[in-house]
């Protein structure tokens, strides 16, 4: 089945810099790739999500890419924020006449004052 | 439109009862999926539920169990419950559509204290 590595576990950036997380998947049939965002005590929110018919997809300072061949997809946040601190999960899903998303292990990102 | 709504938000409960947690989807969503999250497992996925059916199960023990309703609504069951189930339950909707995956909006989860 399907597995997701996420790296790194923990992240600490400055205010005002950028933060990135990557993810890898091991199932080609993959064809959606959301990412949430957790907030202590909360439940995940969707962030953004991107098909596998696009390379990239931009949301305001939030960005993912896909690539499919290397079969990897990356967050990217410019211009942190202190708010932005959080758990982010990346998951992956195959389509096929039901959805399963499997996450990976999730990135706790710190933004410093 | 009101989000996914899940009852109860806490509970604490003995080794060896059985629990029932319940999810309302977002109004005109039919397919209502549930997630075990643990500090050890990350998300889990437990099963999906669309037009009444299972379609999809993860890999947890017999003791979990679910069913959906012709509202759309759903419940899921524990049984025999162990300390090690001790979790936040999150049950997650999405509308139905083909070809590539669905938005999936998840509750507020229920928080599952086994004692």
């Amino acid at each position: 089945g399907e597995n997701v590595e996420q790296h790194p576990s923990t992240l600490s950036v400055q205010e005002g810099d950028s933060a990135v997380i990557k993810c890898t998947y091991s199932d080609s049939a993959s064809n959606y790739f959301p990412w949430y965002k957790q907030e202590l005590g909360k439940r995940p929110q969707l962030i953004i999500d991107i098909r596998s018919n696009v390379g990239e997809k931009k949301d305001q300072r939030i960005a993912v890419t896909l690539n499919k061949t290397a079969k990897h997809f990356s967050l990217h946040i410019t211009e942190t924020q202190p708010e932005d601190s959080a758990v982010y999960f990346c998951a992956a899903s195959v389509h096929q006449g039901a959805q399963k998303l499997v996450f990976g292990q999730g990135t706790r990102l710190t933004i410093n004052p | 439109k009101a989000g996914v709504t899940q009852t109860p938000r806490y509970l604490i409960k003995t080794r060896g009862q059985q629990v029932t947690l319940s999810c309302s989807p977002i109004s005109g969503h039919r397919s209502v999926s549930w997630y075990q999250q643990t500090p050890g497992q990350g998300l889990q996925f437990l099963f999906e539920y669309f037009s009444e059916t299972q379609r999809n199960k993860g890999n947890f023990p017999g003791r979990f169990s679910g069913r959906q309703f012709s509202n759309s609504r759903s419940e899921m069951n524990v049984s025999t419950l162990e300390l090690g189930d001790s979790a936040l339950y999150l049950c997650a909707s999405s509308p139905e559509a083909g070809g590539y995956g669905n938005t999936i909006y998840f509750g507020e989860g229920s928080w599952l204290t086994v004692v």
